[in-house]
């Protein structure tokens, strides 16, 4: 079975500054994908980065990175440049080849501060 | 494009009482999820359709709930004799055949009470 874990529930970052959510995920499968996901209080979960298991090279999108350590089991995402428009919950998930089903962490709750 | 919508925004209802809530997926999409967001238990799983093949309702909490899919589009999840557990945010996530990346409506925030 797959799990997710998310040990940070909440962090808080200065505006401009750089902050990492840890995100740790246990499979025994071979193929699967790793996303994160904002969710701001609007509710709507917004696709921030994705990541497959079969490529090394870490996934950057724009501010968003991922530092992803198969080998470890673990996802984290780097936010540069801290928006005050980042705050949100934040969830990890996994998605296993074939199962479609996502998997999702507990979340992590990020404040901005000015 | 139009994104995900769901109906209604926030829905509250006494306890015994059944209720539908309705899933727009993104044009195209053969996919589409439900899951439940709860304080308790976080974002789970319910049901999976794709395309005409049967759905997978693994995830479905107890058989008070069902959904359906008319025409490889519109999904309704309907929950019988509602409990006060079941109140959450109901989220319904739609994609592309071949394409893993799950898009997400603004959910349904459901109170029993």
């Amino acid at each position: 079975a797959q799990t997710v874990t998310q040990s940070q529930p909440e962090m808080s970052v200065q505006e401009a500054e750089t902050v990492t959510l840890s995100c740790t995920y246990d499979t025994s499968e071979s193929d699967y994908y790793l996303f994160w996901y904002k969710q701001p209080p609007s509710r709507q979960m917004i696709l921030v980065i994705r990541q497959e298991a079969y490529k090394q090279q870490n996934a950057t999108e724009n501010r968003f990175s991922v530092n992803f350590q198969k080998a470890a089991k673990s996802f984290s995402l780097k936010i540069s440049d801290s928006q005050l428009g980042d705050a949100a919950m934040y969830f990890c998930a996994s998605l296993v080849q074939g199962a479609q089903k996502l998997v999702f962490g507990q979340g992590t709750r990020l404040t901005i501060n000015p | 494009g139009a994104g995900v919508s769901q109906s209604p925004s926030n829905k509250v209802t006494e306890k015994g009482k059944d209720v539908e809530l309705r899933c727009d997926p993104i044009s195209g999409h053969t996919a589409l999820y439900w899951y439940r967001q709860s304080l308790g238990q976080g974002l789970e799983f319910l049901i999976y359709f794709q395309g005409n093949s049967a759905p997978d309702k693994s995830g479905l909490p107890s058989d008070r709930f069902s959904a359906e899919r008319t025409g490889g589009s519109v999904s309704t999840l309907t929950i019988q004799r509602t409990q006060q557990e079941d109140s959450a945010v109901y989220l319904c996530a739609s994609n592309e055949l071949g394409f893993y990346e799950q898009y997400f409506g603004p959910g349904t925030r459901l109170t029993v009470t």
